[in-house]
């Protein structure tokens, strides 16, 4: 069955250091990668797209990288902030079922 | 600012009751989506749609049904509450199409729960 995997423990990191998460998936052969951000009792915001055929996207400070062959997502925020403490979740489409697969979310803090 | 529009952020029904949860989006989006999320399972769809009166089932649409008349609502029926039904809804829009290509925009959830 498809699946897909985000890191399961929370991710503790330094304010200003960069932070990076990561989306397995198997089973799926996903047109689109897509990442959001939920803060607690609130829903999903979504960040950023990146196709199948782009290895990498950027805005502001998120950078994602997308590889079709490692089956694998990498999302980075750089010059992480205490504000940047949410957790983030991971969806892939790639169907006419007009459906998103999540993940789970891992749950990142910055500290001050 | 566009926005998906929820209306309580915290309901508390009795078991048995029929319970509606609505869903107002202002951005003339096709698809509208139902969610629940619990602790460890993540986001399991329920229902959605792409048009007005057109309905397809999610994941779980066991115990919910849904209606849409109108192009900017979308509701979600319990009919017949359950314990095991406590937990957050989110509703969430999409523009017609790919629905992979847009990001969805999310309400801020419905705390329900069932006593």
């Amino acid at each position: 069955s498809q699946k897909i995997e985000q890191n399961s423990e929370a991710l503790n990191i330094q304010e200003g250091k960069t932070a990076t998460l990561t989306c397995n998936y198997t089973n799926y052969s996903p047109a689109y990668l897509q990442w959001y951000r939920q803060d607690p009792g609130r829903g999903p915001v979504f960040l950023l797209l990146i196709r199948e055929n782009e290895k990498e996207k950027r805005k502001e400070r998120l950078k994602v990288t997308f590889d079709t062959t490692l089956k694998q997502s990498l999302f980075h925020i750089t010059a992480s902030q205490p504000a940047d403490s949410a957790t983030y979740l991971c969806a892939l489409w790639g169907g006419n079922n007009r459906k998103l697969i999540w993940g789970l979310g891992t749950s990142l803090a910055v500290n001050p | 600012d566009v926005k998906v529009t929820q209306s309580s952020r915290y309901l508390v029904k009795r078991t048995g009751e029929k319970v509606f949860l609505e869903c107002v989006q202002d951005m003339d989006h096709e698809n509208m989506f139902w969610y629940r999320q619990d602790p460890g399972l993540g986001l399991r769809l329920i229902y959605f749609s792409y048009d007005v009166k057109m309905k397809e089932k999610g994941d779980i649409p066991e115990g919910y049904s849904v209606s849409r008349e109108k192009k900017e609502r979308f509701s979600l029926i319990l009919e017949s509450a359950s314990t095991n039904q406590t937990s957050m809804y989110l509703c969430a829009s999409s523009p017609w199409g790919s629905s992979g290509v847009y990001g969805y925009t999310f309400g801020s959830g419905t705390r329900l729960t069932v006593v």
